[in-house]
């Protein structure tokens, strides 16, 4: 299986913060990689997909880059709703892999 | 409005077998991919399969493979998974969730909507 790394697994941040959070894949993903947020008891919800198309209804302040096994999600100005975790995760083969989530607290 | 409901989730020993169920409603079933996707509470997620619009190309993960089983039923517009041989290290919330398109991999939007998870205990 392909394995993804979420760099850093925690991070803390003020409102109005630019937010950067890494993704690497053990071997390339082309760019077949999505970013999803969840918030405690509730569902992910998809954020990015093709690693850089915003998800319908998604704030443009969310932006994701990369290819190949290098992928980064950009929150341009954190707001008090974005505080959750984040994940990315790989559909490039019929075995999908997530990250182990990067958690976005406040500072 | 697209629903997405997991049920069968509970109690069951090390071991034994227990199938999940997940009935959708408010999109055309049989156009779409399908997947569950597991988390133990305050851990992550771990995609565990997924079968696409006409069940002929079929995935899982290594943690279930050979244990696990899933299907669906488009007439019923219903997503199953049977799962075998239960371990402690499965206990877990799993979501159903529907996929973008109608194959599982490599293709536009992974999953769009997801349900609100059914609890699987496994325990003696």
């Amino acid at each position: 299986d392909i394995q993804m790394t979420q760099s850093p697994s925690t991070l803390s941040a003020s409102v109005g913060d630019r937010v950067t959070i890494t993704c690497r894949a053990s071997q390339s993903i082309i760019n077949w990689l999505a970013w999803y947020q969840q918030k405690p008891g509730k569902a992910p919800k998809l954020l990015i997909y093709k690693a850089s198309s915003l998800h319908s209804g998604v704030p443009s302040r969310f932006s994701g880059s990369g290819s190949g096994t290098e992928f980064t999600l950009t929150i341009s100005s954190l707001q008090s709703d974005d505080f959750a975790t984040y994940y990315c995760q790989q559909y490039n083969s019929h075995s999908w892999t997530f990250g182990q989530g990067t958690k976005v607290e406040i500072k | 409005e697209v629903q997405v409901v997991e049920s069968g989730g509970g109690l069951v020993q090390p071991g034994r077998s227990l199938r999940l169920s997940c009935a959708v409603s408010g999109f055309t079933f049989d156009d779409y991919a399908m997947h569950w996707v597991r988390q133990v509470p305050g851990k992550g997620l771990e995609w565990v399969s997924g079968i696409n619009w006409r069940s002929d190309s079929i995935g899982y993960a290594d943690s279930v493979k050979g244990r696990f089983t899933i299907s669906r039923d488009n007439a019923k517009n219903s997503l199953y998974l049977q799962m075998n041989s239960l371990r402690t290290e499965d206990t877990a919330l799993y979501y159903c969730a529907k996929g973008g398109g109608p194959g599982i991999a490599a293709a536009g939007i992974p999953v769009d909507y997801w349900g609100q998870g059914t609890l699987v205990t496994v325990s003696s």
